[in-house]
């Protein structure tokens, strides 16, 4: 299994960033991706949830408004947009796949993508 | 929301030793709690799931217990490549994966 992260972002902010994960080595469509951010010195924060099969998704409350998540089933890639940047959201960037399909941890992580949003 | 503490912030520890880090759940998460490590500029790296199991790969020296909301994580005998900042997090209720505040496992 390897889950493959887009390239480092600087953004301005109130732009947008769109990160990607690329995955292989298991059937895209039977586990849903997570993303999780990771401010600098701090704890991961999970971001949301998609089912890629469904097209369902979960995300936290406080992105609800700024964070759109999708699959595309051909490439077995995700994609996590994150709208209306503000220098808090400074941080790496990380998808990751559950053990099984349903609640379990998540034992795949892509490399992280750094955000950098600086005027 | 659930909220996770870990405790102690920072243990110091020499090698060889046991180490034991503790995380607490502000109300019942039942055995859905994972233990993740993760080193200076990598991804985390899970190393529990279910309060118990460990994950593929993982070694022996790691162990986790507890239910509810009170868990432990044992690292038995520790090697250099331990020493790292270690996470846990739970997976129960909505959000679910709300993560700890972390414990440093550091030398001493």
């Amino acid at each position: 299994v390897q889950m493959l992260q887009s390239g480092a972002e600087v953004k301005k902010p109130g732009a947008s960033v769109k990160v990607s994960c690329e995955t292989s080595g298991y059937t895209f469509i039977n586990y849903g991706v997570t993303w999780v951010r990771q401010a600098p010195g701090q704890r991961p924060e999970w971001m949301g949830w998609i089912n890629p099969y469904s097209g369902d998704s979960d995300t936290a409350q406080k992105f609800r408004d700024r964070v759109t998540m999708t699959t595309d089933t051909s490439t077995s890639t995700a994609y996590m947009e994150l709208r209306r940047l503000r220098s808090d959201d400074t941080a790496v960037y990380y998808c990751a796949r559950e053990v099984y399909s349903g609640p379990s941890g998540n034992e795949y992580w892509g490399q992280g993508t750094l955000v950098t949003v600086s005027s | 929301e659930i909220v996770m503490t870990q405790s102690p912030a920072t243990l110091s520890v020499s090698p060889g030793e046991r180490a034991t880090l503790s995380c607490r759940a502000s109300q019942s998460v039942g055995s859905n709690l994972a233990w993740y490590q993760q080193r200076p500029g990598q991804s985390p790296r899970l190393l529990i799931y279910g309060a118990l199991t460990r994950a593929t790969g993982i070694p022996a020296r790691f162990s986790g217990s507890g239910s509810a909301t009170e868990f432990t994580l044992t690292i038995s005998s520790l090697q250099s490549e331990d020493f790292a900042v270690y996470f846990c997090q739970q997976y129960s209720h909505w959000p679910r994966g709300t993560f700890g505040q972390g414990t440093k496992v550091e030398i001493k």
